[in-house]
């Protein structure tokens, strides 16, 4: 158990809807990323943020945004979701901004239908 | 602009046989280096890394890699097999600032018995 949390566990919905995916770090982790892994795609970096601000942005497409809130957990909304968009989602803490060891939560398993 | 390959997308070994996953990068400058492990329905989790120092790093559960400027690579290996090595195995760079990090398409392990 890594102590980053992620729920929903498997998420259903149809194209055109929107999603939130919920992260909570590890107790005393202010960093947190967003990464999307799909088959064809491999493991994307989407977005990193620290003690709330975004510091970092990879291949986060304009449908997506995300946010961490004062507590340090973050959200990633998703929407007008296509099939495409169908992947397993993870988000990791780390301590700090430096090259500390990112820590993966188990994932979220969205299926656009 | 970073850049991780990784050759080799399926390897298979003999339980108890030498395990080498290869991973060369490319980067304008000396970057840091990482090899995840992904077990099944799970997030990923750190073997080991590379920031600076001694060019052989050892991780977790016998792996260790080798940094070489000279090819830019960062092999991974393991002298023995195990069959709980089974996994999908990711390397991953990153620049010495900031923490976005830049993965490689990842490579199957199977390990027979």
């Amino acid at each position: 158990d890594s102590g980053v949390t992620q729920t929903p566990k498997h998420l259903i919905t149809a194209t055109g809807q929107r999603v939130t995916l919920r992260c909570s770090p590890r107790s005393g982790d202010l960093s947190v990323y967003w990464y999307q892994q799909s088959l064809d795609q491999g493991l994307q970096f989407l977005i990193q943020y620290y003690n709330g601000e975004e510091r970092a942005k990879g291949n986060i497409l304009e449908r997506f945004s995300a946010q961490q809130f004062p507590d340090l957990h973050s959200e990633l909304n998703l929407s007008s979701l296509e099939l495409g968009d169908s992947a397993l989602y993870f988000c990791a803490s780390s301590v700090g901004l430096t090259l500390d060891e990112q820590f993966f939560g188990p994932g979220t398993r969205l299926t656009v239908l | 602009a970073q850049s991780v390959t990784q050759l080799g997308s399926h390897v298979s070994v003999s339980e108890g046989a030498l395990v080498l996953l290869r991973c060369n990068y490319s980067s304008s400058v000396p970057p840091y280096l990482f090899w995840y492990v992904q077990y099944p329905n799970q997030g990923l989790q750190l073997l080991l890394k590379y920031t600076t120092g001694a060019t052989l790093v050892k991780g977790i559960n016998g792996f260790e890699a080798e940094f070489k400027k000279s090819e830019t690579s960062f092999h991974l290996t393991k002298p023995s097999a195990h069959m709980s090595d089974a996994a999908e195995y990711f390397c991953a760079v990153s620049k010495n600032t900031g923490n976005q990090f830049y993965f490689g398409t990842g490579t199957s392990l199977t390990v027979i018995p």
